[in-house]
């Protein structure tokens, strides 16, 4: 079946460094790969979508990779900030489940 | 305001007790979905909704029902709730079944079934 990974590892930086994550996708070429962030508690929160073939997408401090050879996808906030601390997680829409897929999420600790 | 909607926020009950966990959109929406999100497995779907009136089974639906009898309305029903099903749920929806569509989350339900 299909499977989309995060390191579930914490991932603690310092302010003003640039943190980046990773999504590893297997059993499945998806045409599109979505970012969420979530804070404790919370629902997700829609932050970027990158098509296939974009290799490459940005919003504000935030950017996007999509590597459809390595199919993995990383994410990267540059300039982080203690507010910037939260689980982001990656998914897919899978269109013959019509389910979207996501991964376990990774935690991102940024101290002051 | 723009929002998914669901309620009770915390529910404490026993097994066995049937219990039925609200979800609206005001967002005229077309899909709708619900999750459970459990440590180390994280968001897992229950249920899906195209429309009104068209759900289908999500890739963890043992023990839950859906209904769309609405379209800015999607309850979760458990008949029978039982402790496996104590989890954090969330419904979700977006504008049309698409792969390129943002999901919007409602603020979450915690469920816990002694």
């Amino acid at each position: 079946s299909q499977k989309i990974e995060q390191n579930s590892e914490a991932l603690n930086i310092q302010e003003g460094k640039t943190a980046t994550l990773t999504c590893n996708y297997t059993n499945y070429s998806p045409a599109y790969l979505q970012w969420y962030r979530q804070d404790p508690g919370r629902g997700p929160v829609f932050l970027l979508l990158i098509r296939e073939n974009e290799k490459e997408k940005r919003k504000e401090r935030l950017k996007v990779t999509f590597d459809t050879t390595l199919k993995q996808s990383l994410f990267h906030i540059t300039a982080s900030q203690p507010a910037d601390s939260a689980t982001y997680l990656c998914a897919f829409m899978d269109t013959g489940r019509r389910a979207l897929t996501f991964g376990s999420g990774t935690r991102l600790q940024v101290q002051p | 305001e723009a929002q998914v909607t669901q309620n009770p926020r915390y529910l404490i009950t026993v097994t066995g007790k049937k219990l039925t966990v609200t979800c609206s959109q005001n967002m005229n929406h077309e899909y709708m979905s619900w999750y459970r999100q459990d440590p180390g497995l994280g968001l897992r779907q229950i249920y899906y909704s195209m429309n009104v009136e068209v759900t289908d089974k999500g890739d963890v639906p043992e023990g839950y029902k859906v209904s769309r009898k609405e379209k800015r309305n999607f309850p979760l029903i458990l008949e029978s709730p039982s402790p496996n099903q104590t989890s954090l749920y969330f419904c979700a929806s977006s504008f049309v079944y698409s792969p390129y569509n943002e999901q919007f989350f409602g603020p979450g339900t915690r469920l816990t079934v002694l």
